[in-house]
Protein backbone atom coordinates (compact mmCIF):
# COMPACT_ATOMS: atom_id res chain seq x y z
CA UNK A 1 0.00 0.00 0.00
CA UNK A 2 1.05 3.57 -0.71
CA UNK A 3 2.49 5.36 2.34
CA UNK A 4 1.53 8.78 1.24
CA UNK A 5 -1.53 11.09 0.58
CA UNK A 6 -2.07 13.60 -2.23
CA UNK A 7 -4.46 15.57 -3.76
CA UNK A 8 -6.20 13.99 -6.79
CA UNK A 9 -6.08 17.22 -8.93
CA UNK A 10 -4.27 20.86 -8.72
CA UNK A 11 -4.00 23.56 -11.51
CA UNK A 12 -1.56 26.21 -11.85
CA UNK A 13 -1.17 29.18 -14.15
CA UNK A 14 1.61 28.97 -16.96
CA UNK A 15 4.65 30.83 -15.73
CA UNK A 16 3.81 30.75 -11.99
CA UNK A 17 5.25 28.12 -9.35
CA UNK A 18 3.27 25.02 -8.84
CA UNK A 19 3.91 23.93 -5.31
CA UNK A 20 2.77 20.06 -5.04
CA UNK A 21 1.93 19.06 -1.28
CA UNK A 22 2.42 15.24 -0.27
CA UNK A 23 1.59 13.67 3.49
CA UNK A 24 3.61 10.73 4.71
CA UNK A 25 3.26 10.89 8.12
CA UNK A 26 4.25 7.30 8.49
CA UNK A 27 7.56 7.40 7.17
CA UNK A 28 10.55 5.68 9.07
CA UNK A 29 14.10 7.42 9.50
CA UNK A 30 15.53 5.48 6.69
CA UNK A 31 12.91 6.17 3.96
CA UNK A 32 13.96 8.83 1.12
CA UNK A 33 11.00 10.86 -0.31
CA UNK A 34 10.97 10.58 -4.31
CA UNK A 35 9.13 12.36 -6.73
CA UNK A 36 8.21 10.83 -10.36
CA UNK A 37 5.87 12.51 -12.66
CA UNK A 38 4.51 10.67 -15.94
CA UNK A 39 2.93 12.99 -19.01
CA UNK A 40 0.55 11.25 -20.62
CA UNK A 41 1.29 8.37 -22.75
CA UNK A 42 4.84 8.30 -21.21
CA UNK A 43 6.30 6.11 -18.75
CA UNK A 44 7.17 7.72 -15.40
CA UNK A 45 9.85 10.01 -15.13
CA UNK A 46 12.38 10.65 -12.54
CA UNK A 47 12.38 13.89 -11.19
CA UNK A 48 14.24 14.19 -7.91
CA UNK A 49 14.61 12.57 -4.10
CA UNK A 50 15.58 13.32 -0.54
CA UNK A 51 16.25 11.86 3.02
CA UNK A 52 16.46 14.91 5.61
CA UNK A 53 17.27 18.39 3.59
CA UNK A 54 15.82 19.77 0.71
CA UNK A 55 17.30 19.44 -2.62
CA UNK A 56 17.40 20.97 -5.79
CA UNK A 57 18.03 19.94 -8.91
CA UNK A 58 17.48 21.74 -13.04
CA UNK A 59 14.06 20.49 -12.81
CA UNK A 60 12.55 20.54 -9.63
CA UNK A 61 12.91 21.65 -5.47
CA UNK A 62 12.32 19.57 -3.08
CA UNK A 63 10.88 20.74 0.00
CA UNK A 64 10.53 18.22 3.26
CA UNK A 65 9.64 19.43 6.60
CA UNK A 66 11.85 19.15 10.12
CA UNK A 67 9.66 15.83 11.40
CA UNK A 68 9.81 14.79 7.47
CA UNK A 69 5.79 14.10 8.07
CA UNK A 70 5.25 15.66 4.41
CA UNK A 71 6.84 17.40 1.76
CA UNK A 72 6.77 19.95 -1.58
CA UNK A 73 7.45 19.88 -4.76
CA UNK A 74 8.05 22.81 -6.32
CA UNK A 75 7.77 23.63 -10.16
CA UNK A 76 9.50 27.52 -10.32
CA UNK A 77 8.18 28.35 -13.46
CA UNK A 78 5.47 25.89 -15.06
CA UNK A 79 4.98 25.32 -18.39
CA UNK A 80 2.03 23.45 -20.33
CA UNK A 81 4.74 20.80 -20.84
CA UNK A 82 4.59 20.01 -17.22
CA UNK A 83 1.12 18.99 -17.31
CA UNK A 84 1.39 15.56 -16.17
CA UNK A 85 0.68 13.35 -13.14
CA UNK A 86 2.79 13.68 -10.21
CA UNK A 87 3.80 10.90 -7.74
CA UNK A 88 5.24 11.27 -4.40
CA UNK A 89 6.67 7.89 -3.22
CA UNK A 90 8.50 6.92 0.01
CA UNK A 91 10.91 4.27 -0.28
CA UNK A 92 13.73 2.64 1.74
CA UNK A 93 17.33 2.60 -0.51
CA UNK A 94 17.98 -1.11 0.58
CA UNK A 95 17.56 -4.03 -1.26
CA UNK A 96 14.51 -4.94 -1.67
CA UNK A 97 12.77 -1.43 -1.83
CA UNK A 98 10.59 -1.57 -4.18
CA UNK A 99 8.50 1.76 -5.40
CA UNK A 100 4.68 1.77 -4.71
CA UNK A 101 2.69 4.06 -6.88
CA UNK A 102 -0.29 5.72 -5.47
CA UNK A 103 -3.03 8.15 -7.62
CA UNK A 104 -0.63 10.56 -7.40
CA UNK A 105 -1.60 14.61 -8.07
CA UNK A 106 -3.11 15.31 -11.65
CA UNK A 107 -1.31 18.73 -12.20
CA UNK A 108 -2.94 21.36 -14.79
CA UNK A 109 -0.76 23.60 -16.56
CA UNK A 110 -3.23 26.36 -17.79
CA UNK A 111 -2.19 29.31 -20.27
CA UNK B 1 23.16 8.16 -22.61
CA UNK B 2 20.00 5.83 -24.35
CA UNK B 3 17.19 5.50 -22.22
CA UNK B 4 15.08 2.00 -21.82
CA UNK B 5 13.88 0.78 -24.96
CA UNK B 6 10.77 -1.66 -24.96
CA UNK B 7 8.43 -3.36 -27.88
CA UNK B 8 6.40 -3.16 -29.05
CA UNK B 9 4.71 0.05 -28.47
CA UNK B 10 1.00 -0.96 -29.00
CA UNK B 11 -0.24 -4.45 -28.75
CA UNK B 12 -4.08 -5.87 -29.58
CA UNK B 13 -5.01 -9.42 -29.40
CA UNK B 14 -7.84 -11.51 -28.65
CA UNK B 15 -8.78 -13.09 -25.29
CA UNK B 16 -6.58 -16.64 -24.72
CA UNK B 17 -4.12 -15.17 -26.92
CA UNK B 18 -0.28 -15.31 -26.09
CA UNK B 19 1.68 -12.53 -26.07
CA UNK B 20 5.39 -11.08 -25.55
CA UNK B 21 6.87 -7.88 -24.60
CA UNK B 22 11.01 -7.07 -24.59
CA UNK B 23 13.07 -5.03 -22.73
CA UNK B 24 16.44 -3.79 -23.19
CA UNK B 25 17.76 -1.67 -19.58
CA UNK B 26 19.84 1.16 -19.78
CA UNK B 27 23.62 -0.35 -20.59
CA UNK B 28 25.17 -0.86 -16.82
CA UNK B 29 21.83 -1.36 -15.02
CA UNK B 30 21.90 -4.73 -13.25
CA UNK B 31 18.45 -4.27 -11.54
CA UNK B 32 15.20 -4.76 -14.52
CA UNK B 33 11.94 -4.15 -13.15
CA UNK B 34 8.21 -4.92 -14.93
CA UNK B 35 5.34 -2.71 -13.93
CA UNK B 36 1.66 -2.94 -15.00
CA UNK B 37 -0.27 0.40 -14.95
CA UNK B 38 -4.14 0.01 -15.58
CA UNK B 39 -6.25 2.86 -16.97
CA UNK B 40 -6.13 5.69 -14.57
CA UNK B 41 -3.63 4.25 -11.55
CA UNK B 42 -0.45 3.91 -10.78
CA UNK B 43 1.87 1.49 -11.82
CA UNK B 44 2.00 -1.95 -10.13
CA UNK B 45 5.44 -4.19 -9.53
CA UNK B 46 4.91 -7.43 -10.96
CA UNK B 47 8.97 -8.67 -10.87
CA UNK B 48 12.02 -7.52 -10.27
CA UNK B 49 15.69 -9.18 -11.81
CA UNK B 50 18.83 -8.35 -10.13
CA UNK B 51 21.39 -9.35 -13.01
CA UNK B 52 19.71 -12.73 -14.35
CA UNK B 53 17.84 -13.41 -11.11
CA UNK B 54 14.06 -12.80 -9.50
CA UNK B 55 14.71 -10.63 -6.48
CA UNK B 56 10.45 -10.22 -5.89
CA UNK B 57 8.16 -11.72 -7.88
CA UNK B 58 4.96 -11.63 -5.13
CA UNK B 59 3.14 -10.05 -7.53
CA UNK B 60 3.29 -12.06 -10.70
CA UNK B 61 0.13 -13.89 -11.58
CA UNK B 62 2.42 -16.76 -11.90
CA UNK B 63 -0.51 -19.17 -13.39
CA UNK B 64 -0.28 -16.93 -16.90
CA UNK B 65 2.21 -14.08 -16.51
CA UNK B 66 5.88 -15.18 -16.53
CA UNK B 67 9.42 -13.36 -17.22
CA UNK B 68 13.37 -13.90 -17.92
CA UNK B 69 16.35 -12.13 -17.82
CA UNK B 70 18.75 -14.89 -18.96
CA UNK B 71 21.93 -12.94 -20.06
CA UNK B 72 21.54 -9.94 -17.22
CA UNK B 73 20.31 -7.77 -20.17
CA UNK B 74 17.32 -7.59 -21.69
CA UNK B 75 14.27 -9.19 -20.63
CA UNK B 76 10.96 -10.62 -21.92
CA UNK B 77 7.41 -10.51 -19.83
CA UNK B 78 5.11 -12.99 -21.41
CA UNK B 79 1.74 -13.44 -21.12
CA UNK B 80 -0.54 -17.15 -21.85
CA UNK B 81 -3.55 -16.82 -22.06
CA UNK B 82 -4.71 -13.08 -21.70
CA UNK B 83 -7.97 -12.10 -20.24
CA UNK B 84 -9.45 -9.29 -20.69
CA UNK B 85 -8.80 -7.59 -17.57
CA UNK B 86 -4.25 -7.96 -18.52
CA UNK B 87 -5.59 -4.32 -21.01
CA UNK B 88 -2.89 -2.48 -19.33
CA UNK B 89 0.38 -0.55 -20.13
CA UNK B 90 2.96 -3.08 -19.23
CA UNK B 91 6.31 -0.59 -18.56
CA UNK B 92 9.96 -1.77 -18.44
CA UNK B 93 12.57 0.45 -15.55
CA UNK B 94 16.00 -0.41 -14.77
CA UNK B 95 18.28 1.07 -12.17
CA UNK B 96 22.00 0.91 -11.57
CA UNK B 97 22.91 0.36 -8.15
CA UNK B 98 20.43 -2.74 -7.12
CA UNK B 99 17.31 -1.76 -5.36
CA UNK B 100 18.15 0.94 -3.99
CA UNK B 101 18.94 2.97 -7.16
CA UNK B 102 16.92 5.35 -8.89
CA UNK B 103 14.93 4.09 -11.66
CA UNK B 104 14.45 5.07 -15.17
CA UNK B 105 11.35 3.93 -16.95
CA UNK B 106 10.55 3.06 -20.68
CA UNK B 107 7.85 4.34 -22.70
CA UNK B 108 5.50 1.43 -22.17
CA UNK B 109 3.87 -0.74 -24.28
CA UNK B 110 0.03 -0.56 -24.19
CA UNK B 111 -1.86 -4.17 -24.23
CA UNK B 112 -5.08 -3.90 -25.42
CA UNK B 113 -7.39 -7.13 -24.84
CA UNK B 114 -10.53 -8.01 -27.42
Amino acid sequence: DAKTTQPPSMDCAEGRAANLPCNHSTISGNEYVYWYRQIHSQGPQYIIHGLKNNETNEMASLIITEDRKSSTLILPHATLRDTAVYYCIVRGNNAGNMLTFGGGTRLMVKP
Amino acid sequence: EAGVAQSPRYKIIEKRQSVAFWCNPISGHATLYWYQQILGQGPKLLIQFQNNGVVDDSQLPKDRFSAERLKGVDSTLKIQPAKLEDSAVYLCASSYTGTGGTQYFGPGTRLTVL
